[in-house]
């Protein structure tokens, strides 16, 4: 069975902290994305990586970077959380150019 | 800007009744098209996806959607949905002249009364 795993389910953390979001698939994908998920707004692309140590930035890069040193590996980083960046993050992974992307289960982080 | 266009924010239906959800982008090239489905509590699920050939193409649990390419649409269809189906639903589009960004409409919430 497939699987893309997000390493903590619920985060609460506080203002100004660094925060890390690790993401791991096992199907080999090239593509990985980090969304984050609030109601009304669906889902909107933070960044995207097609390749080991290549990203691209979706339509809300700012306040994150992103950090992929393996394939099967994609991490969020939040430099300084701040309270409009609590939300649901989920992680996705595809083979390129095919979407088709398989979710994690998301971790829904709060910032007080 | 790819962009994907949602039309019902929250639909109510009865049990047994006929669904259709649409859904536009906005990318004039090639395209993948996609219908993810969130139940309550549960992770993203592909319901169904078009890549080529059949404009009609046929998902699990019955669900269908129609590429219509000079309507840029993609609209999801069931003929008699069930309690079961209440759900969102998010469209998304990826353009294959990019590595493969999927774009995701805002979700269109289905509630089914039994």
């Amino acid at each position: 069975d497939v699987k893309v795993t997000q390493s903590s389910r619920y985060l609460v953390k506080r203002t100004g902290e660094k925060v890390f979001l690790e993401c791991v698939q096992d199907m080999d994908h090239e593509n990985m994305f980090w969304y984050r998920q609030d109601p009304g707004l669906g889902l909107r692309l933070i960044y995207f990586s097609y390749d080991v140590k290549m990203k691209e930035k979706g339509d809300i890069p700012e306040g994150y970077s992103v950090s992929r040193e393996k394939k099967e590996r994609f991490s969020l980083i939040l430099e300084s959380a701040s309270t409009n960046q609590t939300s649901m993050y989920l992680c996705a992974s595809s083979r390129q150019r095919q979407g088709g992307a398989f979710f994690g289960q998301g971790t829904r982080l709060t910032v007080v | 800007a790819q962009s994907v266009s949602q039309h019902n924010h929250h639909v109510i239906l009865s049990e047994a009744a006929s669904l259709e959800l649409g859904c536009n982008y906005s990318y004039g090239g090639t395209v993948n098209l996609f219908w993810y489905v969130q139940y309550p509590g549960q992770h993203l699920q592909l319901l169904l996806k078009y890549f080529s050939g059949d404009p009609l193409v046929k998902g699990i649990k019955g669900f269908e959607a129609e590429f219509i390419k000079s309507k840029f649409s993609f609209n999801l269809r069931k003929p008699s949905v069930q309690w079961s189906d209440t759900a969102e639903y998010f469209c998304a589009v990826n353009n294959l002249g990019s590595q493969g960004n999927l774009i995701f409409g805002k979700g269109t919430k289905l509630s089914v009364k039994p």
